[in-house]
């Protein structure tokens, strides 16, 4: 069964630095996004991701955070200089199709969990 | 903006039982509900999507209902086994924000043999 596959497992930080977290969605989706959920808390939206530019995003997706799409593989979410606050699980998911046809069934990667210390 | 509830106490059932998760929400009744099963340190996994005019869905032990009216759906696993243990995520879509899922804080269940 295809899935979405994300790399680091884990990654471990120091406060300020830059971190990228890989995503390869399923290929012949279409549109991508990143979730994140902090340890015991809900699965939040960050990003939506279509065609080669971000259609949505969250409050919590500010200035520090980025997406792309470098290739026509892999899907990228960089936080340029971390924060403690972003210790958390990111999720990777993908769907195959127009989220306008409103089920927006979501495949989700296995996650990268980033620790700041 | 759109509020979800979802028990947030651990249910504890015994091995055969029938388990019940509620999702409760606020504003407006979505198109489309979904139900995602989580396991510790894993990703949402899709189980279950019900639409506004359908009143019930079954997948095998799985049964989920949605009642527009009060506002909630129901998840129900027949038959429970041990393996049924995690954590039950309740998702709604926002129509006018990319379709984009919001998700319920999950009820974790754990089914004892």
């Amino acid at each position: 069964e295809p899935e979405v596959t994300q790399t680091p497992s884990h990654q471990v930080t120091q406060m300020g630095q830059e971190v990228i977290l890989r995503c390869v969605p399923i290929s012949n989706h279409l549109y991508f996004y990143w979730y994140r959920q902090i340890l015991g808390q809900k699965v939040e939206f960050l990003v939506s991701f279509y065609n080669n530019e971000i259609s949505e995003k969250s409050e919590i997706f500010d200035d520090q955070f980025s997406v792309e799409r470098p290739d026509g593989s892999n899907f990228t979410l960089k936080i340029r200089s971390t924060k403690l606050e972003d210790s958390a699980m990111y999720f990777c998911a993908s769907n195959p199709g127009l989220p306008s046809s409103g089920a927006n069934v979501l495949t989700f990667g296995a996650g990268s969990r980033l620790t700041v210390l | 903006s759109q509020k979800i509830e979802q028990n947030s106490e651990a249910l504890n059932i015994q091995e055969g039982k029938t388990a019940t998760l509620t999702c409760n929400y606020t504003n407006y009744s979505p198109a489309y509900l979904q139900w995602y099963r989580q396991d510790p340190g894993r990703g949402p996994v899709f189980l279950l999507l019900i639409r506004e005019n359908e009143k019930e869905k079954r997948k095998e032990r799985l049964k989920v209902t949605f009642d527009t009216t009060l506002k909630q759906s129901l998840f129900h696993i027949t038959a429970s086994q041990p393996a049924d243990s995690a954590t039950y995520l309740c998702a709604l879509v926002t129509p006018n924000a990319g379709n984009m899922l919001t998700f319920g804080g999950g009820t974790r269940l754990m089914v004892k043999p």
